[in-house]
């Protein structure tokens, strides 16, 4: 049982180019979502998903895009990557009732020059 | 949005008991209150959740004030390891919707 898996751990891009950071949970989860945390400061909720099929946003989903095909991947889509989306990237997963806890992967350090 | 206020940081010696407080003035009948914690490089953890009554679990205890506008994390014996940024969210439980963890309480544990 690996849990959430995110990959790569860690990614450096230039400015312009796209990539997809990936997540991947074995436990059946309804429930998906990425986070992003700057340097000295919380989480922030990019893009959510209650299922295969169905996604919507977070606080700070512009340049993002993410979709959900099957229950178990969840990747996280940068398009024209610029130097404000450097952070680090968290996917969390959890059954879909509120009141289940959420498990999150290790985290994708991304930095955009 | 409900959201949580918590102290930027707080400090404790090891081995005596540590209160982290939370305030969330505008929550509603269907949030959960949830905890994690964060220690250097890793993502958070849980560490326990509740909706109305006080909860226990080997990592801790959480104690919820009866008109549910703020609760209080407790750790019974604060040990080295404890030392991590503490979150208090929200989760709604009709939607599953986790809102942001905002900076949450830095912990310091002193020997």
């Amino acid at each position: 049982n690996a849990g959430v898996t995110q990959t790569p751990k860690f990614q450096v891009l230039k400015t312009g180019q796209s990539m997809t950071l990936q997540c991947a949970q074995d436990m059946n989860h309804e429930y998906m979502s990425w986070y992003r945390q700057d340097p000295g400061m919380g989480l922030r909720l990019i893009h959510y998903s209650v299922g295969a099929g169905i996604t919507d946003q977070g606080e700070v989903p512009n340049g993002y895009n993410v979709s959900r095909s099957t229950t178990e991947d969840f990747p996280l889509r940068l398009l024209s990557a610029a130097p404000s989306q450097t952070s680090v990237y968290f996917c969390a997963s959890s059954y879909l009732q509120g009141n289940e806890k959420l498990f999150f992967g290790s985290g994708t350090q991304l930095s955009v020059l | 949005d409900a959201k949580t206020t918590q102290p930027n940081s707080m400090e404790s010696n090891e081995e005596e008991p540590v209160h982290l407080p939370c305030n969330h003035s505008t929550i509603s009948g269907t949030d959960y209150i949830h905890w994690y914690r964060q220690l250097p490089s890793q993502g958070p953890e849980y560490v326990i959740h509740g909706l109305t009554s006080n909860v226990n679990n080997r990592m801790a205890s959480l104690a919820i004030a009866e008109d549910r506008k703020s609760s209080t994390l407790i750790l019974h014996r604060a040990t080295l390891r404890d030392a991590a940024v503490y979150y208090c969210i929200l989760r709604d439980s009709n939607s599953g919707y986790a809102l942001n963890f905002g900076k949450g309480t830095s912990l310091l544990v002193t020997p």
